[in-house]
């Protein structure tokens, strides 16, 4: 059964942290992983990842995939308080269209 | 653009009523998505359309929900019986094509009593 789990279910930091969250996955003929930020509305996209070891940028927010050990990273250096919501990822399964997603990461950011 | 466009926002109903959920693609977007969100089982897609066609309904929890597009701007999702453990956001996403980023809609909050 295709499947993403994120890690950790939330985190707490401060302003100025740097965080790490990450999302592995199981599913059957990968072709594309998605990330997401939601806060209190409707996810907003990030990063879409296809290949393995090319980092995507923007900003402070960073994402590289691996797709040998099945695992994508997204990096968030110098927090703010902007950063505070769910991060979350998604796989394409079995190129079909349909994105599995991931339960999400709850992210706090303290000032 | 305007985005994705929901249909309310929010609905509170009892238990045994028909919901009636819509959603406004962006235009010239062929791909329409209906997701479910909850605390528990987090965010899963219901059923996808590609031009107007359903594509893929594995995710319809049963036979009490349903979803149409009958033309490329409009898409409704009902439910009929509505059940409490129904309750959920529910989100409309599209995408210009398949396989790249999915753009949401905001979401209509449902409460069935």
């Amino acid at each position: 059964e295709d499947k993403v789990v994120q890690s950790p279910l939330s985190l707490v930091v401060h302003e100025g942290d740097t965080v790490t969250l990450n999302c592995s996955y199981e599913v059957t003929n990968f072709r594309s992983l998605l990330w997401y930020k939601q806060e209190k509305k409707a996810p907003t996209f990030l990063f879409m990842l296809t290949s393995s070891g090319i980092e995507k940028k923007s900003g402070r927010l960073s994402s590289i995939l691996d797709k040998k050990e099945l695992f994508s990273i997204l990096n968030i250096t110098a927090t703010q308080t902007g950063d505070s919501a769910v991060y979350l990822c998604a796989v394409e399964a079995s190129g079909t269209y349909k994105y599995i997603f991931g339960t999400g990461t709850r992210l706090k950011v303290l000032a | 653009d305007a985005g994705v466009i929901q249909s309310p926002r929010h609905e509170v109903t009892e238990m045994g009523q028909e919901v009636t959920l819509r959603c406004k693609p962006i235009s010239g977007h062929d791909y329409l998505f209906w997701y479910r969100q909850t605390m528990m089982r987090g965010l899963e897609l219901l059923i996808y359309f590609n031009n107007n066609v359903p594509i893929d309904d594995s995710g319809m929890p049963e036979d009490r929900f349903s979803a149409k597009m009958p033309n490329a701007s409009f898409s409704t999702l009902k439910i009929q019986p509505s059940e409490p453990r129904d309750s959920a956001v529910y989100f409309c996403a599209s995408s210009l094509v398949g396989g790249v980023e999915q753009y949401f809609g905001p979401g209509t909050r449902l409460t069935v009593t």
